[in-house]
């Protein structure tokens, strides 16, 4: 199966920078696609083919991808960023594939 | 764009469990529809998707188990899956999912979720 590997936490100052990997094997031909899910509520799209921002969505998300690891960036982390973050791919063996999770904790 | 999930929130071992998404703010087409569910404090996992036109694709470890289907008129899609055990209690979230020009699927919008446990 395609497995994809987060860091299980991260810890962030207020007003500091969060960074967030996410790996995987042949990440050069995939797109990578982010969510964010806070405690209780349903995931909601932060970042999309790599880098690329839904509307309504805070400039101080960003996203990259290179080789085989793709990188959620927050810029000026809030307490109200504190959430578990997915990494996302498609497969073409294993279709859909989610990562871990990542939980950022603001402190 | 609003996805509402609905159905029983109990469902016993061994038995089918049934849900429908519906669709308000949004033709069913052109999009795809999926399922996507989060056990007990575990990470998201995908189910499959339904296209407008009616055609599915299915993860690999349900799909022996798993039927999602499509009716326009109601603007609802619909998850059975079938033989539950504990292992399927979950939160079960509907979502459309858009495609990237590299190939491949995301969800921009989701419903709120509903939990789904299996009783022995």
């Amino acid at each position: 199966s395609y497995d994809l590997t987060q860091p299980p936490s991260v810890s962030v100052a207020p007003g500091q920078t969060a960074r967030i990997t996410c790996a995987g094997d042949n990440f050069a031909s995939k797109s990578v696609h982010w969510y964010q899910q806070k405690p209780g509520q349903a995931p909601v799209l932060v970042v999309y083919d790599d880098s690329d921002r839904p509307s309504g969505i805070s400039d101080r998300f960003s996203g990259s991808n290179s080789g085989n690891t793709a990188t959620l960036t927050i810029s000026r982390v809030e307490a109200g960023d504190e959430a578990d973050y997915y990494c996302q791919v498609w497969d073409i063996r294993d279709h859909l594939v989610f990562g871990i999770g990542t939980r950022v904790t603001v402190l | 764009v609003k996805l509402q999930e609905s159905g029983p929130g109990l469902v016993k071992s061994s038995e089918t469990l049934s849900l429908t998404c519906t669709v308000s703010g949004d033709s069913m087409s052109p999009h795809y529809w999926g399922w996507i569910r989060q056990p007990p404090g575990k990470a998201l996992e995908w189910i499959g998707y339904v296209y407008h036109t009616g055609s599915t694709n299915y993860d690999p470890s349900l799909k022996s188990r798993v039927t999602i289907s499509v009716d326009r008129s109601k603007r609802q899609f619909s998850l059975r899956l079938r033989s539950v055990t504990a292992a399927d209690t979950a939160v079960y979230y509907c979502a459309r999912m858009l495609t990237v020009e590299s190939g491949g699927y995301y969800m921009d919008v989701w419903g709120n979720g509903t939990t789904v446990t299996v009783s022995s």
